[in-house]
């Protein structure tokens, strides 16, 4: 199986900063790597599909980059509704397999 | 709008059986690859099982193979996971999750808690 391994496993940040999460996965997933976002005793909502690609009626301010092993997400101007936990998955290989997720909390 | 809509969680005792469903409504649900998810605070996302379109091809963690059996009607617009041979480690809250023709997982239910205590 992928494994996928994120970093930080949480976060500290302010209303306004920049944030990046880091997903590496230990073989090459291509570019088959998504982003969710899940806040308390709600399901996952998909932010970026394909490594890069924002899902529809997701803010511009979400990003997605990389191939290969390496990934990230970042959050540009981070909003009061972005505080919550940040999930990657990749669908390269059977089985699908996710990150640990990186809780994002207020400083 | 696209909505998934799970039932049949609850409390069963180890080794009993439970038979989640998911209703699809909102888009072409023969359409679609579909997924049964699982949440736990220990060991966080897992797909249990995934079903191809016309049900012809099912795949399983390896954890609930020969135990779980995943299923659809599409008629009905219907998934289903039918659970046996329960064990402490299944308790989770378990998503019905639809497959995007990227192969992300672009929505989910809004989650069924199964407990497996006696």
């Amino acid at each position: 199986d992928v494994q996928m391994t994120q970093s930080p496993s949480s976060l500290s940040a302010s209303v306004g900063d920049r944030v990046t999460i880091i997903c590496r996965a230990s073989q090459s997933i291509s570019n088959y790597l998504n982003w969710y976002q899940q806040k308390s005793g709600k399901a996952p909502v998909l932010l970026i599909y394909t490594a890069s690609s924002l899902q529809s009626g997701v803010p511009s301010r979400f990003s997605g980059r990389g191939s290969g092993t390496e990934f990230s997400l970042t959050i540009t101007s981070l909003q009061p509704e972005d505080f919550a936990t940040y999930y990657c998955h990749q669908s390269h290989s059977r089985p699908p397999t996710f990150g640990q997720g990186t809780k994002v909390e207020i400083k | 709008e696209v909505q998934l809509v799970e039932s049949g969680g609850g409390l069963v005792q180890p080794g009993g059986s439970l038979r989640l469903s998911c209703e699809a409504s909102g888009f072409t649900f023969n359409s679609h690859w579909m997924n049964w998810v699982r949440q736990t605070p220990g060991k966080g996302l897992e797909r249990v099982a995934t079903i191809k379109q016309d049900g012809s091809e099912q795949y399983y963690v390896d954890s609930v193979k020969g135990r779980f059996t995943i299923s659809r009607d599409n008629a009905k617009n219907s998934l289903y996971l039918q659970m046996n041979s329960l064990r402490a480690e299944d308790t989770a809250v378990y998503y019905c999750v639809r497959v995007a023709d990227s192969w992300a997982f672009d929505c989910w239910g809004q989650g069924t808690l199964v407990t497996v205590s006696s």
